[in-house]
């Protein structure tokens, strides 16, 4: 069975800033991998996501995401935080059927 | 462009009570309609999902149920709630064109038993 782990419950970054938010999968072929965001009450918004070709891959809102096969990872990252970069970001991951498996997220606290 | 709705947005229910979540899409024909229950600290949890009008598949069994009456409408339902069911859940479309699709995501519910 496939599975995600975001091993960060809760991260703080320094506004301007660089940010990494780390995702592992675990899947038996080749997976599609998404990073999602969701603000304090609301549905979640995609940000990326991945299933061929160049393993860097641009998002919105600046952000980008490297698929490291060999490490089975997935992580967000983006360059300098902006305050309302502050959210929940989840990173899910796809079998070429009907569902995805979804990390249990990470916080981003961002301080002024 | 499609949109998908969930109302209501709030609900405060007291326990034993009945549960009808509905959430519809718009904009786009025969998706994949999905329901998720997010508690604190565990992420998303997929409770039901469904590719064709009266076909659920259930992901946990639970005291919830789920029906597709009509191509874009998806009701999340309960004959009797428990403190256990408090949460937000989510609605979430897929296009079936295509294997990697992403989820699109509603606004969700808030629903608290008390």
């Amino acid at each position: 069975a496939q599975s995600v782990t975001q091993p960060d419950i809760h991260i703080t970054v320094s506004e301007g800033a660089s940010l990494e938010l780390r995702c592992n999968y675990s899947y038996g072929a080749t997976p599609y991998l998404f990073w999602y965001v969701q603000s304090p009450g609301q549905g979640l918004q995609l940000l990326l996501k991945y299933f061929s070709g160049d393993t860097l891959v641009q998002g919105i809102k600046g952000f980008e995401a490297e698929f490291k096969r060999s490490q089975s990872s997935f992580n967000l990252r983006k360059p300098s935080v902006h305050w309302s970069d502050a959210a929940e970001y989840f990173c899910a991951v796809g079998s070429g059927y009907s569902t995805l498996t979804f990390g249990k997220g990470t916080m981003l606290l961002v301080s002024p | 462009s499609q949109t998908i709705h969930q109302w209501p947005a709030t609900l405060v229910q007291p326990v034993g009570s009945p549960l009808s979540l509905e959430c519809t899409v718009e904009g786009t024909s025969n998706p994949n309609l999905y329901w998720y229950r997010q508690a604190a600290g565990r992420g998303l949890q997929l409770l039901f999902y469904s590719v064709g009008i009266g076909q659920i598949s259930s992901e946990v069994p639970q005291n919830l149920s789920a029906s597709r009456p009509q191509d874009r409408q998806f009701i999340l339902s309960s004959k009797k709630l428990l403190l256990s069911d408090s949460g937000f859940y989510l609605c979430a479309w897929r296009r079936t064109s295509g294997k990697y699709n992403e989820q699109f995501f509603g606004p969700g519910t808030r629903l608290t038993v008390l």
